[in-house]
């Protein structure tokens, strides 16, 4: 069975600072790894995909996540926050069929 | 990417009544999906929409309580019927474009208040 843990529900950060989201994933091959954000009231936009090669993948809005295949992890960072960036985010697992979604973790960001 | 819209965008409900959402993609796909995401909680999926069959429900829902539609690859349908306050929730599409390496893309969503 494949399952996503995001074990931080919220996090607050400074804006400028930098941002870490962290994500683990179970799944019985080598997956497909996504990260999601979802501001308040919209739907989900696809920042980042991972499925193979560099483990380092750049995504939109200026994130990036590391696949590490030792640490079942995909975690999520950016070097300084905006404002903007407040919102939820969700980590997503899958492979041909279908994708699970982790429980997200909301990004508080102030001033 | 794909534009996804929804109808409607929200709506409020009465209990024991039914509310078909509308997913329109502007260009052909083939996997279409339906997630539900309940207040404050992440996405679940009820199901896959073939086009040209019936949709495979995920554990947990039934098609007599959220009949899907999907008369062709740009356009499925969602109904939740008979419905009750704990289907208060936002409804999603999404559509797959090419392979699963490329994941999915998500419509805005379709508020659900019952009432």
């Amino acid at each position: 069975a494949q399952s996503v843990t995001q074990p931080d529900i919220h996090i607050t950060v400074s804006e400028g600072a930098s941002l870490e989201l962290r994500c683990n994933y179970s799944y019985g091959a080598t997956p497909y790894l996504f990260w999601y954000v979802q501001s308040p009231g919209q739907g989900l936009q696809l920042l980042l995909k991972y499925f193979s090669g560099d483990t380092l993948v750049q995504g939109i809005k200026g994130f990036e996540a590391e696949f590490k295949r030792s640490q079942s992890s995909f975690n999520l960072r950016k070097p300084s926050v905006h404002w903007s960036d407040a919102a939820e985010y969700f980590c997503a697992v899958g492979g041909d069929y279908k994708l699970s979604f982790g429980a997200g973790t909301t990004v508080t960001v102030r001033a | 990417s794909a534009v996804i819209s929804q109808k409607p965008s929200r709506d409020i409900c009465q209990r024991g009544t039914s509310l078909t959402i509308q997913c329109q993609v502007d260009s052909q796909v083939t996997m279409m999906f339906w997630y539900r995401q309940q207040p404050g909680q992440s996405l679940t999926l009820i199901a896959t929409a073939n086009q040209g069959s019936e949709a495979t429900y995920e554990s947990g829902f039934v098609i007599d309580k959220f009949p899907i539609s999907r008369p062709n690859l740009t356009f499925s349908t969602l109904t939740v019927s008979n419905m009750s306050p704990e289907d208060s929730s936002i409804y999603l599409c999404s559509v797959r474009l090419g392979g699963a390496g490329n994941g999915e893309y998500f419509g805005p969503g379709t508020r659900l208040t019952v009432t």
